[in-house]
């Protein structure tokens, strides 16, 4: 069984639309991590989470760690949007992280 | 705003030969790891490696695998004798106790 799943695997929506892409985990984690990759690029980070919820712009993460579960929003979507997005699990401060399989958004004009 | 530097970005080489991938993590970061990530799948642990010695390592991470940090500065990825199968995306991070992750943009290698 994999320690970090993501739902769902491919999204496509338009322009414009509220966007939610679900991660729940296995493991006790001190942090959990949603990562943005471009096709054939880098990873940038946009959150990390130990509790609550955090907004940046566009983009919103909350997590729940009793139910051991993590979401992100996107709203008012944006073409520039499209990538996949990554949520990845930490146990300790300084441990690696386990990442989840991903899930890739397409967002229409 | 710091970043992480991986270098060379690409890399093509014949199976058999010696790869090294370079990186140079944030300057005041102690922790640092690499990942790979084959096409088309998700990103897999290598290796993280703190206070100049590895702190834990995958099953990927066999013989053919080391890791150096040789001058304080970089933090280097050797393949001994690459196979078709190190084909992939190779990712360096670092952190800090307690901050967040950094990524480099990758090295792509190509095994022929």
């Amino acid at each position: 069984k994999n320690e970090v799943e993501q739902s769902p695997q491919n999204l496509t929506a338009q322009e414009g639309e509220f966007i939610t892409i679900n991660c729940s985990y296995s493991v006790g984690i001190s942090a959990l991590h949603w990562l943005q990759q471009h096709p054939g690029g880098g990873i940038v980070s946009l959150f990390m989470l130990s509790s609550g919820k955090k907004k940046h712009g566009r983009l919103i993460a909350t997590i729940n760690i009793q139910e051991k579960h993590s979401s992100l929003h996107i709203t008012a979507s944006h073409p520039r949007d499209s990538a996949v997005y990554i949520c990845a699990a930490q146990k300790t401060s300084y441990d690696k992280v386990i990442f989840g399989p991903g899930t890739s958004l397409s967002v229409i004009p | 705003e710091p970043e992480v530097t991986q270098t060379p970005s690409h890399q093509v080489t014949q199976m058999g030969q010696e790869v090294i991938l370079r990186c140079v993590p944030i300057s005041n970061h102690l922790y640092f790891y690499w990942y790979r990530q084959i096409l088309g799948q998700k990103v897999e642990f290598l290796v993280s490696f703190y206070n100049n010695e590895i702190s834990e390592k995958s099953e990927i991470f066999d013989d053919q695998f080391s890791v150096e940090r040789p001058d304080g500065s970089n933090f280097t990825l050797k393949i001994r004798s690459t196979k078709l199968e190190d084909s992939a995306m190779y990712f360096c991070a670092s952190s800090q106790t307690g901050g967040g992750l950094f990524f480099g943009e990758g090295s792509r290698l190509t095994v022929l």
